[in-house]
């Protein structure tokens, strides 16, 4: 079955404790992103990656990193969480640039750092 | 600056009913792309339309249809005859790069039985 896959899918972390939300996909997509998700706001592009080792900033980079070293995979990480960046994470991946079609969604991982 | 705006924050219809959620959107380039994507209460993500800024014709799906208008600058999307299982939110997205996408606030439509 195609699929986004999401890791954790819930989590409850301090301040400064670093993160890492994992993201893989198994439709040998080569477009990958990260978003989160907010009330009010939908849904805002963190980082993208066009492919392995190349990744580029989205509209709300800070206070997040990327890597991208094999294709199916594109954690999110948290160096030192905040209270801001609690929020609803969705990884997402597509086989072409983000504007020529379908975006397969991940389930979506709720984190909330106290 | 792009910018996507859903007026509508939430809508009930009764089950039966059409509705239409609006999606207004802002852009200095010719060429971009427009979305809309289901968020049943779930939470998953369902894509559902995407449409380039040289297509205005407008698209019918089912009980789904959207209406492109570049002199307004909007893309609505009607759903007729309503049900219960379209309660969800809606988001509408544009895409001008490559990469980018940018997503209204959305919609949340309830449908009662």
């Amino acid at each position: 079955e195609a699929q986004v896959t999401q890791n954790p899918r819930y989590l409850i972390t301090v301040t400064g404790k670093k993160l890492t939300v994992t993201c893989s996909q198994n439709m040998n997509h080569e477009y990958m992103s990260w978003y989160r998700q907010d009330p009010g706001l939908g849904l805002r592009q963190i980082y993208y990656s066009m492919n392995v080792e190349v990744t580029d900033k989205g509209d709300v980079p800070e206070g997040y990193k990327v890597s991208r070293k094999e294709k199916r995979n594109f954690p999110l990480i948290l160096e030192s969480p905040s209270p801001n960046q609690t929020s609803l994470y969705f990884c997402a991946s597509s086989s072409g640039p983000t504007n020529t079609g379908e975006l397969f969604f991940g389930e979506g991982s709720r984190l909330t750092v106290l | 600056a792009q910018k996507v705006t859903q007026a509508q924050t939430e809508i009930s219809v009764v089950e039966k009913e059409d509705v239409t959620l609006d999606c207004v959107y802002e852009t200095r380039d010719t060429t971009y792309y427009l979305f809309w994507y289901k968020q049943p209460p779930s939470g998953e993500l369902v894509f559902l339309i995407r449409r380039n800024s040289f297509d205005e014709q407008n698209e019918i799906s089912g009980r789904y249809s959207w209406n492109f208008q570049k002199s307004t600058s909007s893309f609505n999307f009607t759903i007729t005859a309503s049900q219960v299982v379209d309660s969800a939110v809606y988001f509408c997205a544009l895409s001008e790069g490559r990469n980018d996408m940018r997503f209204g606030a959305g919609t949340r439509l309830t449908v009662k039985p």
